[in-house]
């Protein structure tokens, strides 16, 4: 069973426009969730996090955003660009990611 | 500093055969987490290791096994290796309990073949 879900595999968007990334998870138990971005043959990178005392993290370019109630969380990254193009992976505090969802940025 | 290295990069091994990857995490680092990543399933964790004793473990088979030495460098054995078992294996490392919400840092994984 899929604890946590990132029912989008893939993305696109243009250069420039917003790219918004979901996750649904389950286990309310744990209060921290994280953002993993993997390009390619190399190992995910931690991005960004957020504790349930909030319900927005920014940083830079990326935001994070946690609903609670409806168990949901989303990933802004505004203005996507090239580079940000990549697999971005949900993890729960309970060391359960997502499936990831492939961000493809068009120039 | 250097980031976690993993070795092999790269393997091939055919089925009933057992494999031993190895991992060293940042130094400092306490905790070894290995998760594996198939197309169909996505990054699935298998085990933590933290100060040489296993602390967490996630839903695999007895097959699937690991060790931490006491310079916190790990070891995951796979015994009598399976065609499913063909994954990318991550490891990760972080200060304290990565289940404490601390950042993991990823190493570049361990591709593993098995014919």
């Amino acid at each position: 069973d899929q604890q946590v879900k990132q029912n989008s595999p893939s993305l696109s968007v243009q250069e420039g426009r917003i790219s918004i990334l979901n996750c649904d998870y389950t286990n309310s138990m744990f209060d921290y969730f994280l953002w993993y971005k993997k390009y390619p043959a190399e190992g995910p990178t931690f991005l960004i996090s957020i504790s349930s005392i909030k319900d927005k993290n920014e940083d830079g370019r990326f935001t994070v955003f946690l609903n609670k109630s409806a168990k949901h969380l989303s990933l802004h990254i505004v203005p996507s660009q090239p580079g940000d193009s990549a697999v971005y992976f949900c993890l729960t505090g309970d060391m359960r990611f997502g499936a990831g969802t492939r961000l493809t940025v068009k120039p | 500093k250097a980031g976690v290295t993993q070795t092999p990069r790269y393997l091939i091994k055919t089925r009933g055969q057992q494999v031993t990857l190895s991992c060293s995490p940042i130094s400092g680092h306490r905790s070894v987490s290995w998760y594996q990543q198939t197309p169909g399933q996505g990054l699935q964790f298998l085990f933590e290791y933290f100060s040489e004793t296993q602390r967490n473990k996630g839903n695999f088979p007895g097959r699937f096994s690991g060790r931490q030495f006491s310079n916190s460098r790990s070891e995951m054995n796979v015994s009598t290796l399976e065609l499913g078992d063909s994954a990318l294996y991550l490891c990760a490392s972080s200060l304290s309990l990565a289940i404490s919400t601390d950042t993991q840092y990823f190493g570049p994984g361990t591709r593993l073949t098995v014919l």
